[in-house]
């Protein structure tokens, strides 16, 4: 049962554009939601994070905004550049576990 | 800090063999997971020490799997009676919890291949 869900296998977006990647999830006690970027033979590589006692985080270009009541988790990247352009997962962890749960990803490509 | 490290990247088995992969980790980090992708799908979690501790275990984790992390440095998760379902991804990540703000670093793989 998927409890993190990336219901866009991809998107395709215009340099300097805003890109917005969406996630869902089901399971009310997640308290602590992270997005990673993957490269094509690399692991994982941890973006940014937010705690369910925020809405909003921001790093330079990465914005993440959380909505509680919706349970819905969303990544802006102001502005999209080519080297962008790679799988993004969003994952959720509970307070009390040591796993992440992740979703299934969603292909970024940014268009020079 | 080289990252974490697995070994090897890649790996070929016939069916009903064992494996083996190797995770070195962060030198700084306590807490090392595994986790399997496979393709098509987010990493899923398999299980988790803190130093040489096993502290989780997941239900994907058949007692056809084994992991460890003898002196709490390095880990290897073994894999016998090898199956074609456990083609994979394999993950190891490792992290060092401080705070809230925390994320695991993830090595970079090792693609396990039973034909």
């Amino acid at each position: 049962d998927q409890q993190v869900k990336q219901n866009s296998p991809s998107l395709s977006v215009q340099e300097g554009r805003i890109s917005i990647l969406n996630c869902d999830y089901t399971n009310s006690m997640f308290d602590y939601f992270l997005w990673y970027k993957k490269y094509p033979a690399e692991g994982p590589t941890f973006l940014i994070s937010i705690s369910s006692i925020k809405d909003k985080n921001e790093d330079g270009r990465f914005t993440v905004f959380l909505n509680k009541s919706a349970k819905h988790l969303s990544l802006h990247i102001v502005p999209s550049q080519p080297g962008d352009s790679a799988v993004y997962f969003c994952a959720a962890s509970l307070s009390t576990g040591n796993q992440f749960y992740f979703g299934t990803g969603t292909s970024l490509t940014v268009i020079p | 800090d080289t990252g974490v490290s697995q070994n090897p990247r890649h790996k070929i088995t016939k069916r009903g063999q064992n494996v083996t992969f190797r995770c070195d980790p962060i030198s700084e980090h306590n807490r090392l997971y595994w986790y399997r992708q496979t393709l098509g799908q987010g990493p899923e979690f398999l299980t988790y020490f803190q130093n040489e501790a096993q502290l989780e275990k997941s239900r994907l984790l058949s007692d056809r799997f084994s992991a460890e992390r003898p002196k709490g440095s390095f880990s290897t998760l073994e894999i016998q009676r090898t199956e074609q379902g456990d083609s994979a991804m394999y993950l190891c990540a490792s992290s060092q919890r401080t705070g809230k703000n925390y994320g695991y670093t993830f090595g970079s793989g090792t693609r396990l291949t039973v034909v």
